[in-house]
């Protein structure tokens, strides 16, 4: 079956970065479009950003553009995000997340990971 | 940006009742509308896509329905593991979720 496993979390001073990763099994991952969702403590769930599954195409919402880089590495079956420039309110749990469709992506989310939690505090 | 409203923010249901969730959307996202469960420390799971489709594996007891902007994720007969946050979807223009309705008991 899918499984999505995230790691490389932790606590991290404002302004700094990590790198997240999300090791994939039970699919073809070289065949699907990868997403980042989040969601803050005590809050609802945000889309951060997308790979196509070529890896040629990456988009971002507007609240981490110019400071997340998301990025793949088929050989591994591994997602990435660097996460840059942290601020206290990208203190979240990030899932990475599945899109069901094979070619193009449809922007929803068949199967999650259990999630990472990124705390940015000082 | 597409807003996503849920309603209501809290739904108190007892085991064996009907829940009724709704969702609303500030412009048309025709029929691409998902419906996801969240329990606490776990993942979401996709309940129901193209608003009215049980994804894979999914009991009969979750039902949706609606389009355009107006949507809503019916739970019938509800079990205790149901018990849970349930968040909407658009996925018409890049993706935008709901605040969430929580169903508790």
């Amino acid at each position: 079956q899918v499984l999505l496993v995230e790691s490389g979390g932790g606590v991290v001073q404002p302004g700094k970065s990590l790198r997240l990763s999300c090791a994939a099994s039970g699919f073809t991952f070289s065949g699907s479009a990868m997403h980042w969702v989040r969601q803050a403590p005590g809050k609802g769930l945000e889309w951060v950003a997308v790979i196509s599954y070529d890896g040629n195409h990456t988009y971002y919402s507007d609240s981490v553009k110019g400071r997340f880089t998301i990025s793949r590495d088929d050989s591994k079956n591994t997602l990435y995000l660097q996460v840059s420039s942290l601020r206290p309110e990208d203190t979240a749990v990030y899932y990475c997340a599945k899109d069901p469709a094979r070619a193009a992506a449809v922007y929803f989310f068949d199967n999650w990971g259990q999630g990472t939690l990124v705390s940015v505090s000082s | 940006e597409i807003v996503m409203t849920q309603s209501p923010a809290t739904l108190s249901v007892s085991p064996g009742e009907r829940a009724t969730l709704s969702c609303r959307a500030s412009q048309s996202v025709s029929s691409n509308l998902v419906w996801y469960q969240k329990k606490r420390g776990q993942a979401p799971r996709l309940l129901i896509y193209g608003a009215s489709t049980r994804a894979t594996g999914i009991p009969a007891r979750f039902s949706g329905s609606g389009s355009g902007t107006e949507f809503t994720l019916t739970i019938s007969n509800l079990q205790s593991e149901d018990f849970a946050v349930y968040y909407c979807q658009q996925y018409h223009s890049w993706a935008t979720f709901g605040q969430g309705t929580m169903v508790e008991i």
